[in-house]
């Protein structure tokens, strides 16, 4: 079935540092959607993209859909503490509604 | 306005046993998605909910079956029990039954089967 890569699989980083994830699929999506989950919780929606090449910005949170629409990126600026959580990718698969990445792991160091 | 809830937040049950979850979709959304996510991983599409029918399925077994009422509310529902069964399961909501919509997600039910 279809899966998603992210990468990297998990990140520690010193706070006020700059944070850069990404996604890839084997298959073309148009449609990308990032999520940021925290322990016991459901997915919070961070950012949906529509069209390659497409860049968006949500607060200090920066999400690009790849020319090739088989990538994805996401960027945080300036981490703090808050940005702790696992960051999911998502793209729209034939049959599959919402196909998601195994998560990108961000631990913030004070 | 309220976002997508579900009920329970947790539950034990043993196997065999059967188990009914509920979900309420963000207000003025009508397709209801389900997911199953385990301990590690990113979620595993269920099934999806819309107009009171079945529109899509992933890879799950027939145990697994669900509901979508009127109200666009929905239950999930798993028979014979297993302990892999063991996860969080995800309901989210959207509008029109589309695969491009956006998903919002509710905050889960913790499902243990001892």
């Amino acid at each position: 079935g279809q899966q998603l890569n992210q990468s990297p699989q998990s990140m520690f980083i010193q706070e006020g540092e700059d944070v850069s994830m990404n996604c890839t699929s084997s298959s073309i999506f148009n449609t990308w959607l990032w999520y940021k989950q925290d322990p016991g919780e459901g997915p919070v929606l961070l950012i949906a993209l529509y069209k390659a090449g497409e860049l968006t910005s949500n607060g200090r949170l920066t999400a690009q859909f790849g020319i090739t629409r088989k990538d994805s990126f996401l960027n945080i600026s300036a981490s703090i503490p808050s940005d702790v959580g696992i960051y999911f990718c998502a793209g729209p698969f034939y049959g599959q509604n919402f196909v998601f990445g195994p998560g990108t792991r961000l631990s913030v160091l004070p | 306005d309220a976002g997508v809830t579900q009920s329970p937040t947790h539950l034990i049950k043993t196997r065999g046993q059967q188990v009914t979850l509920r979900c309420s979709p963000k207000s003025g959304h009508d397709t209801v998605s389900w997911y199953q996510q385990a301990l590690g991983q990113g979620p595993q599409f269920i099934f999806q909910y819309y107009e009171e029918e079945e529109r899509q399925r992933g890879n799950f077994p027939d145990r697994f079956s669900g509901h979508q009422f009127p109200n666009y509310s929905s239950e999930l529902n798993v028979n014979a029990l297993l302990l892999g069964d063991s996860a969080l399961y995800l309901c989210a909501s959207s509008r029109g039954g589309g695969t491009n919509e956006k998903l919002f997600f509710g905050s889960g039910t913790q499902l243990s089967v001892l």
